[in-house]
């Protein structure tokens, strides 16, 4: 069974500090996703990296894909308020689905 | 452009009752999946289809059944209603199958079900 563990589960922060969140697995992905998803909302997806090392960039927001496709992480630098929200990954394996963890609640208090 | 849409946006069942839960997705994609969200935790995989035919289950009882039409729509239906099956319940829509190289899935705002 193919797993992803994410950490922290929840996060408060004051607004300005940095703060980043790990993926982890034992299993490897053809890719992995980052969603943010909103009370009342579906995720909506922020970032699909594919290649081991990969590193992506969307304003503040940093992706990293680990060299053997196993694990991930995202940095915030600067945190906002409008950050505020559940932070899930999803791995992408060759069998039609994606395979979510549990995801990061984070607060980012003004 | 019309994003996912996903009808009804929140129901109230009662134990043992049925659910049908119904999904559009994006003009011109393929695949609908299927996901369950219990609240703080992940979504987990249900099923996914892709031109009309199932492609994928998820670890869940028979009580879950779905369907594609030929206009790429797609239904879920639950029968026996537990407790346990409150949840919020996530379309996906994607051109092709997720899984191939750089596929994206575009979820819908779901549909909030409480079984009482």
């Amino acid at each position: 069974t193919q797993l992803l563990e994410q950490s922290p589960q929840f996060l408060s922060i004051q607004e300005g500090e940095n703060l980043t969140v790990y993926c982890n697995s034992s299993s490897v992905f053809s890719s992995l996703q980052w969603y943010r998803q909103e009370p009342g909302e579906g995720p909506v997806l922020l970032v699909t990296v594919v290649t081991g090392g990969e590193v992506k960039k969307l304003k503040r927001l940093t992706f990293q894909f680990g060299d053997a496709r196993k694990d991930s992480s995202l940095h915030i630098t600067a945190a906002q308020p409008g950050d505020t929200g559940l932070y899930l990954c999803a791995g992408v394996p060759n069998t039609g689905k994606l395979i979510f963890g549990q995801g990061t609640t984070l607060q980012v208090k003004p | 452009d019309a994003g996912v849409t996903q009808s009804p946006t929140h129901l109230i069942k009662t134990r043992g009752q049925h659910v049908t839960l119904r999904c559009s997705p994006i003009s011109g994609h393929k695949s609908v999946s299927w996901y369950q969200q219990v609240l703080g935790q992940g979504p987990q995989f249900i099923f996914q289809y892709y031109e009309k035919e199932e492609r994928g289950r998820g670890n869940f009882p028979d009580r879950f059944s779905a369907r594609q039409f030929p206009n790429y729509s797609s239904e879920l239906n639950v029968n026996a209603l537990l407790l346990g099956d409150s949840a919020l319940y996530l379309c996906a829509s994607s051109l092709v199958i997720v899984g191939r190289v750089r596929t994206e899935a575009f979820f819908g705002q779901g549909t909030r079900l409480t079984v009482v």
